[in-house]
C-alpha cells in the first residue's frame, strides 16, 4: 500500500523569506501523480502543484516549486518570498491511476505552515 | 462559475442516528470523490463516483455508502452513526475521472456525532 510521510508538524518562516516543507513516500508503481494541496484556517482546500512521476523536470508555479527526487521517493515544496496569505496547513498527496486505485488521493498528515511579518 | 457546494455546512447527530451529506460538483464535473478529515487520521478518501458509478471506495466499514445523480450531485450517507464518526467530511469534483484533472474541493460539512 502506498503511503506518504510529511515529518514536519508545524513550520514558521516571516515574510518574504523561503521555506521547503518536506514529504516522502512508498510505492512500487511507475507511474504516479504527486501533488501539494493548501488548506488555509477556515476555507477550502485548493490545489498547489503537481508533479507527474515521468516527468524530470521539477515543476514550477509561480513562488511555489518543488524537488522531485524520484529514487529516493522525496517531493519537497519550496515557498519563495513567504507571504502572509501562505499560512495555511499543506498536505502532500499521492495518486496512482490504476483500475483499481482510480483518482483517489493519499494524503499525508500535513504541515501547518505559519508566515509571520 | 460556482464552486463546489456541500450541504449541510454543519450537522450535529446522536449515536446511532443516520446522516445524508449532499455535494453539489462545479458546473460540467461529473467526477465526485469524498474524503473524512479528522485530526488523528487525517485525510481518508472514502469513495469516487463517475457518471453515476462508484469507481472505487475506501477502507470504510459498509454503514458508509454513497451515491451520484444523473446531474452530477452526489450524495452520502452514514447509518448507526458512532463517535468516531465525527468528523470533516470533504468533496472533490473535477470534470473527468482523470489523473491529470484538478480535484476542486468544497468547504466541507462538519459532523458532530454526540
Amino acid at each position: 500500500a502506498q503511503t506518504v510521510t510529511q515529518s514536519q508538524p508545524e513550520m514558521s518562516v516571516q515574510e518574504a523569506e523561503t521555506v521547503t516543507l518536506s514529504c516522502t513516500y512508498d510505492t512500487s508503481e511507475n507511474n504516479y501523480y504527486l501533488f501539494w494541496y493548501k488548506q488555509p484556517p477556515s476555507r477550502q482546500m485548493i490545489l498547489v502543484i503537481r508533479q507527474e512521476a515521468y516527468k524530470q523536470q521539477n515543476a514550477t508555479e509561480n513562488r511555489f516549486s518543488v524537488n522531485f527526487q524520484k529514487a529516493a521517493k522525496s517531493f519537497s515544496l519550496k515557498i519563495s518570498d513567504s507571504q502572509l496569505g501562505d499560512t495555511a496547513m499543506y498536505f502532500c498527496a499521492f495518486m496512482s491511476p490504476t483500475n483499481q486505485a482510480g483518482t483517489a488521493l493519499i494524503f499525508g498528515k500535513g504541515t501547518t505552515l505559519s508566515v509571520s511579518s | 462559475k460556482a464552486g463546489v457546494t456541500q450541504t449541510p455546512r454543519y450537522l450535529i447527530k446522536t449515536r446511532g442516528q443516520q446522516v445524508t451529506l449532499s455535494c453539489s460538483p462545479i458546473s460540467g464535473h461529473r467526477s465526485v470523490s469524498w474524503y473524512q478529515q479528522t485530526p488523528g487520521q487525517g485525510l481518508q478518501f472514502l469513495f469516487e463516483y463517475f457518471s453515476e458509478t462508484q469507481r472505487n471506495k475506501g477502507n470504510f466499514p459498509g454503514r458508509f455508502s454513497g451515491r451520484q445523480f444523473s446531474n452530477s450531485r452526489s450524495e452520502m450517507n452514514v447509518s448507526t452513526l458512532e463517535l468516531g464518526d465525527s468528523a470533516l467530511y470533504l468533496c472533490a469534483s473535477s470534470r473527468q475521472a482523470d489523473p491529470t484533472d484538478t480535484q476542486y474541493f468544497g468547504p466541507g460539512t462538519r459532523l458532530t456525532v454526540l
